[in-house]
Parts: C-alpha cells; sequence; structure tokens
C-alpha cells in the first residue's frame, strides 16, 4: 500500500465544534480525495484536489472545507460539526485522477455527539 | 449525475460455493475498477477493466467488463473465509474523481 496516514485515528467531538482530518502521503501522488463512508451508500466523494492549492466539490461537500498548502497533505475541515457527519472518512491518492488506481489510507473515525 | 448500482447488497455463501456481484452504471464507462473492504479496514485496489468484453482473472477471481462497457461483474471461485469483506466497483465521475458503488458484502460460513 501506498504510504498514506490520517490522523487522527477515532475522533469523538460536540455538535457545533470545528474539527480538522489531516492525511499525508510520502508517494508524491497528484491527486487526492476525502471519502465519507456510512452503511448502504458505500464511499461518497466530499473533495479532491488535483495539485497544490487546486481543489474541487465532490458529491457531499456542503459542511466540509479543504485545503492543500503542500503536496503531501490533504486536509478536512468541519466548520460546525453536526452529528450527520457522523462517519468514517477515508483519504485517497492517485497519480492519473479518474483514470488510474486510487489508494486508501486507514480511515478516520469521528463520531459527532 | 452518474450513478453506480450493485446487487446484491448482501451475500451469504457456504465457503466453498461460487459468489458473484455485479455492477451496473448510468452512462459508458472508460475503465471500470474493483476493490476489497476487509471488515474494519480500508478499500484495496484489485483490478482495472478498460477494454469493452474485457475478461481478466486472478486466482479464483474473474473480472468482466460488458460489451457496451456499462456493466461489469465479479466472480469468485469456490469461495474462501478469507474473501470475506465488502466489494466496490468504481468509475470516473466528473472531472478526476470517481463514483463508487454502494458495495457487495460477502459473508462465507465455515
Amino acid at each position: 500500500d501506498a504510504g498514506i496516514t490520517q490522523s487522527p485515528r477515532h475522533k469523538v467531538t460536540e455538535t457545533g465544534t470545528p474539527v480538522t482530518l489531516r492525511c499525508h502521503q510520502t508517494e508524491n501522488h497528484r491527486y487526492m480525495y476525502w471519502y465519507r463512508q456510512d452503511p448502504g451508500h458505500g464511499l461518497r466523494l466530499i473533495h479532491y484536489s488535483y495539485g497544490v492549492k487546486d481543489t474541487d466539490k465532490g458529491e457531499v461537500s456542503d459542511g466540509y472545507s479543504v485545503s492543500r498548502s503542500k503536496t503531501e497533505d490533504f486536509l478536512l475541515t468541519l466548520e460546525s460539526a453536526t452529528s450527520s457527519q457522523t462517519s468514517v472518512y477515508f483519504c485517497a491518492t492517485g497519480v492519473l485522477g479518474g483514470t488510474d488506481t486510487q489508494y486508501f489510507g486507514p480511515g478516520t473515525r469521528l463520531t459527532v455527539l | 449525475g452518474q450513478q453506480v448500482m450493485q446487487i446484491p447488497q448482501y451475500q451469504h455463501v457456504q465457503e466453498g460455493e461460487d459468489f458473484t456481484t455485479y455492477c451496473n452504471s448510468s452512462t459508458t464507462l472508460s475503465n471500470i475498477q474493483w476493490y476489497k473492504q476487509r471488515p474494519g479496514g480500508h478499500p484495496v485496489f484489485l483490478i482495472q477493466l478498460v477494454k469493452s468484453g474485457e475478461v481478466k482473472k486472478q486466482k479464483r477471481l474473474t473480472f468482466q467488463f460488458g460489451e457496451a462497457k456499462k456493466n461489469s461483474s465479479l466472480h469468485i471461485t469456490a469461495t474462501q473465509t478469507t474473501d470475506v469483506g465488502t466489494y466496490f466497483c468504481a468509475g470516473p465521475g466528473y472531472g478526476q474523481n470517481f463514483v463508487f458503488g454502494p458495495g457487495t458484502r460477502l459473508s462465507v460460513l465455515p
């Protein structure tokens, strides 16, 4: 597997608080993605990045923002967490975007009370 | 928008039985990928199919891409307990992103 780490791995927070999840890669992949995984929905794309400071929205971007100031780091921020954002969040990377393999990180389990 | 569907949602088989999951897209795909996620783990890439009618094999796994490039299947022969997990198909979406199917969860009874 590609060198992808996510932090924290588990987090419990309260409604209304800001939360930032970090994805770090050592593979120098151009593309990075944030997904959420919920029962019955599979993996849904939140945001993705196609280069430093280049990002775009995915299918379920409302309530989330992202930043990528370095190739290796992709941050996902929940500005004001809600219970509907309780989920498992996966980061993924890829070399060539939509025609290429994606490599997934281990995931972050987020619980919003 | 583009949708990718998978059936069945769940499949329980006895060890040694065969298993098949089907993936259908609402649009023609330039390629399709399959991933496996073990319980508690993260998705891991299995294979990519690109050509119309393509068939690829990995040991007991056989992957097919439909002639119209709108559907695909994954067949596992003689399942083993190590096959347990959720199998996802994924295709290119808008821009450089992907659209994943909801997955088929396979359980194998020893």
